[in-house]
């Protein structure tokens, strides 16, 4: 069980175009989804936590008009980067947060390759 | 400050070697949970362990032991008789759990090379 899947794997856009990386919990609801960003060979840096029905909380430093992010339902939450330039090329996973909250284990899809050019 | 420090950049090993992963936490919390995750070049994060603060006892897995130190504010992660598969970035990640703080801190990742 909780299984997190990312759609797609690996994109590559041109400049200035949007894309949208879907996450999905498989088989629990995830009230909560947070969702990182890595730079190669560095580590696994917090963007925003998303919580179904409301606003998604952003990091300081994340701009929100550029990391677009919803969380429509209990097992769905996009991150749209909107107007995509090269230096948003990165690794982005998301994560779901399992039933247990106080331990505040988390679920990590897969991941997404975003390669704008 | 909440902060994890893994202090080893990349580590090279031959196949066989014991090898210890350290980390090195601070946290103002009382309750905290700390985790160990695997993440190999495919890049797909993998569990390996979580450990409240409340529970040092050591662990061991396999091939796998954590070394959970509270004195010394410390969780070191060691790999006995390593092997090839093993290879792959291992992030050691803080959670505090007090005061509605629900962030995952990672730590930079220790790179861990096994050759044959």
């Amino acid at each position: 069980g909780a299984v997190v899947s990312q759609h797609p794997s690996r994109v590559i856009c041109k400049s200035g175009t949007s894309v949208k990386i879907e996450c999905r919990s498989l088989d629990f609801q995830a009230t909560t989804m947070f969702w990182y960003r890595q730079f190669p060979k560095k580590s696994l840096m917090l963007m925003a936590t998303s919580n179904e029905g409301s606003k998604a909380t952003y990091e300081q430093g994340v701009e929100k008009d550029k990391f677009l992010i919803n969380h429509a339902s209990l097992t769905l939450s996009t991150l749209t980067v909107t107007s995509a330039h090269p230096e948003d090329s990165s690794f982005y996973i998301c994560s779901a947060r399992g039933r247990d909250r106080a331990s505040g284990e988390q679920y990590f899809g897969p991941g997404t390759r975003l390669t704008v050019t | 400050a909440q902060k994890v420090t893994q202090a080893q950049t990349e580590i090279s090993v031959v196949e066989k070697e014991d090898v210890t992963l350290d980390c090195v936490y601070e946290t103002r919390d009382t309750t905290y949970y700390l985790f160990w995750y695997k993440q190999p070049p495919s890049g797909e994060l993998v569990f390996l362990i979580r450990r409240n603060s409340f529970d040092e006892q050591n662990e061991i897995s396999g091939r796998y032991s954590w070394n959970f130190q509270k004195s010394t504010s410390s969780f070191n992660f060691t790999i006995t008789a390593s092997q090839v598969v093993d290879s792959a970035v291992y992030f050691c990640a803080l959670r505090p759990i007090s005061g509605g703080y629900n962030k995952l801190i990672f730590g930079a990742g220790t790179r861990l090379a096994v050759h044959p």
